[in-house]
């Protein structure tokens, strides 16, 4: 069955420190990861994806992912957060037909 | 290009009324996704449409849902007989041809059943 583990539900970084969002998926196939963020009161936007050729990838808002494909893995990356990137971050995978896999979200908190 | 958009934004029932939300995707945007969020968890699929035609619906989706778009347009969720289960926040998203894994999500309607 396909699924998505965010093994943090909350984590807390200073302003300029640097972070990383983990993401572990279940998938019966060569998988589409998604990462995505969601501001309270909006809706979710799209930070980056995965779909083939090189493992990292970059996203906006100076994010990046790097797919490990032996370890199931597509954490989101980024070298020196900023106080209006605290946010709900949810990882993705899919299609199985047309339906997307969400985790549960990983809520970031930056204190200055 | 003004983004998904959702009414309404918030919506308070009582039990065993009925509700209908309206997503408008990004015109030309072919393909439209309706999404449950519960407070602590991710995105849930619930149904998916390729211009009118409703190709795919989650086994999670009771009978008492019902989603339409006609003409390929705008969309229409309802909830018949609205249970306290169903209180949550309800996601729309769409995509084009061109790139149909690239969801554009709208901002939701928040549901809470009395």
């Amino acid at each position: 069955a396909q699924s998505v583990t965010q093994p943090d539900i909350h984590i807390t970084v200073s302003e300029g420190a640097s972070l990383e969002l983990r993401c572990n998926y279940s998938y019966g196939a060569t998988p589409y990861l998604f990462w995505y963020v969601q501001s309270p009161g909006q809706g979710l936007q799209l930070l980056l994806k995965y779909f083939s050729g090189d493992t990292l990838v970059q996203g906006i808002k100076g994010f990046e992912a790097e797919f490990k494909r032996s370890q199931s893995s597509f954490n989101l990356r980024k070298p020196s957060v900023h106080w209006s990137d605290a946010a709900e971050y949810f990882c993705a995978v899919g299609p199985t037909g047309n339906q997307f896999y969400f985790g549960t979200g990983t809520s970031l908190t930056v204190i200055p | 290009d003004t983004g998904v958009s959702q009414n309404p934004r918030h919506k308070i029932t009582k039990r065993g009324q009925n509700v209908t939300f309206r997503c408008d995707p990004i015109s030309e945007h072919n393909r439209l996704y309706w999404y449950r969020q519960t407070l602590g968890q991710g995105p849930e699929f619930l149904t998916y449409f390729q211009n009118e035609a409703q190709l795919e619906k989650s086994r999670l989706l009771s009978d008492r849902f019902s989603a339409e778009r006609p003409k390929g347009s705008f969309s229409t969720l309802e909830i018949q007989r609205t249970e306290q289960g169903d209180s949550a926040m309800y996601l729309c998203a769409s995509s084009t041809r061109g790139q149909p894994y690239e969801q554009y999500f709208g901002p939701g309607t928040r549901l809470t059943v009395t």
